[in-house]
């Protein structure tokens, strides 16, 4: 059974960059699409952008010019940077396994309270 | 301003019925997109009810079902439990976004 496990800081100051990283475990990376969700205290969520295994990305345009995903599979990690963070990037943060273009998410870690505060 | 639009809150007693609905446009689930559905209890991951507009995965009460038509989707909750009181969002594929989307998210209140 598959199980993803976000890692990283719980505090980043304003302008600064968010790093996470997410572990998988339990299932290969091939053939799905590895995501980032978030959700702002009290908010619905919000897709940020998804890694598919071979390398492909593609990013929610509205954080598009601050996001950049990578992946490596020897290791079986997918990173998230979210450059000049605001309080408004304040959220939990989850990774996520996507199926197939468009599909559900399967499979998702238990999330990760970020704050951007200084 | 969420994609998908669902309703705020839902409420129902113990033992009915109760729907939630998510409206898109034609270029998402009017586009043919599949609609799904997830769960979040509080302060917890979203888990999937409903994948493929219909399917439920395995473990997931008959109780849940799905179904879509045309630019919307609904979910049905019957047999309602106080253990269903949680969030459910909607989620599918934008063409012209080329984003997956969310709906808004709605609370269902066992009353």
């Amino acid at each position: 059974q598959v199980q993803l496990q976000e890692s990283g800081p719980g505090l980043v100051k304003p302008s600064e960059t968010l790093s996470l990283t997410c572990s998988v475990s339990g299932a290969s990376m091939s053939s799905y699409y590895w995501s980032w969700i978030r959700q702002s205290p009290g908010q619905g969520l919000e897709w940020i952008g998804y890694m598919y295994y071979s390398g492909t990305t593609n990013y929610n345009p509205s954080l598009k010019s601050r996001v950049t995903m990578s992946v490596d599979t020897s290791k079986k990690q997918f990173s998230l940077k979210l450059r000049s963070v605001t309080a408004a990037d304040t959220a939990v943060y989850y990774c996520a396994r996507g199926r197939w273009l468009g599909g559900h998410f399967d499979s998702w870690g238990q999330g990760t309270l970020v704050t951007v505060s200084s | 301003q969420s994609v998908l639009t669902q309703p705020p809150s839902v409420s129902g007693a113990p033992g009915q019925r109760v729907t939630i609905s998510c409206t898109g446009s034609g270029s998402n689930i009017g586009a043919g997109y599949d609609v799904h559905w997830y769960q979040q209890v509080l302060g917890k991951a979203p888990k999937v009810l409903i994948y493929g507009n219909n399917k439920r995965p395995s473990g997931v009460p008959d109780r849940f079902s799905g179904s879509k038509s045309d630019t919307s989707a609904s979910l049905a909750i019957t047999g309602l439990q106080a253990e269903d009181e949680a969030d459910y969002y909607c989620q599918s594929y934008d063409s012209s976004l080329s984003d997956w989307v969310f709906g808004g998210g709605t609370k269902l209140t066992v009353l």
